[in-house]
């Protein structure tokens, strides 16, 4: 089956630093990928849609300057926090669909724990 | 706003088939019915889609109501592996636009 493969998969960092999250597509084209984010006992929360070679479109609340997307290739996608503070310590996870059959399924990554002290 | 409603929590006893119920009466004509499931720290899991025929596959079976306003995901038999909290969640496939927007899930407990 298609797989999506999110890395880190954990990262500590400084307050004000910025980081950056791969989220690549491994045997598919994703058209598509979505950005969400998750708080401990909670649901995930889509913070972002992107579509390669166009600019992300934001949910209502999710600051773009803060939170940078891009997703140049039909293989990759990349979250970065920028100027991150420790609210922004959360579960991110990223997922794809492509064109055809592979548009039928949602494919998740594995996650990023972001820590930021 | 999620589109769909499933109770918080529900217990299962090992070996036997969980039922666990979707609302999703808002449901348009061409969204799809989908199920995922997220064990801590990890992505969702995919199980199971559909659009209005039941579904089965080698981990669950998927039933739609007739009217597509509520699903029910079955395990038929539970495992302790299958604790987890189950999505349901719609969206349109078959093209860029298919966003999805998780509710709060059920948690589903499989005991001994």
């Amino acid at each position: 089956g298609a797989v999506v493969s999110q890395h880190p998969s954990r990262v500590i960092c400084k307050s004000g630093t910025s980081v950056k999250i791969e989220c690549r597509s491994l045997d598919f084209q994703a058209t598509t990928m979505f950005w969400y984010r998750q708080f401990p006992k909670q649901s995930l929360m889509l913070m972002a849609t992107s579509n390669e070679g166009s600019k992300a479109t934001y949910e209502q609340g999710v600051e773009k300057d803060k939170f940078l997307i891009n997703h140049a290739s039909l293989t990759l996608s990349t979250l970065t926090v920028t100027s991150a503070h420790p609210e922004d310590s959360s579960f991110y996870i990223c997922s794809a669909t492509g064109a055809g059959a592979a548009n039928e399924k949602l494919f998740f990554g594995s996650g990023t724990q972001l820590s930021v002290l | 706003d999620a589109k769909t409603t499933q109770p918080p929590s529900m217990d299962c006893a090992e070996g036997r088939a969980a039922n666990l119920p979707c609302n999703h009466s808002t449901i348009s004509g061409n969204e799809y019915v989908y199920w995922y499931r997220q064990i801590h720290s990890q992505g969702p899991q995919y199980i199971i889609h559909g659009l209005k025929n039941n579904e089965t596959n080698e981990m669950a079976s998927l039933i739609i109501t007739e009217d597509r306003k509520s699903s029910t995901l079955i395990l038929p038999h539970a495992t302790l592996r299958d604790t987890a909290v189950y999505y349901c969640i719609v969206r349109v496939a078959n093209t860029n636009a298919g966003k999805s927007t998780f509710g709060d899930g059920t948690t589903l407990t499989v005991k001994p």
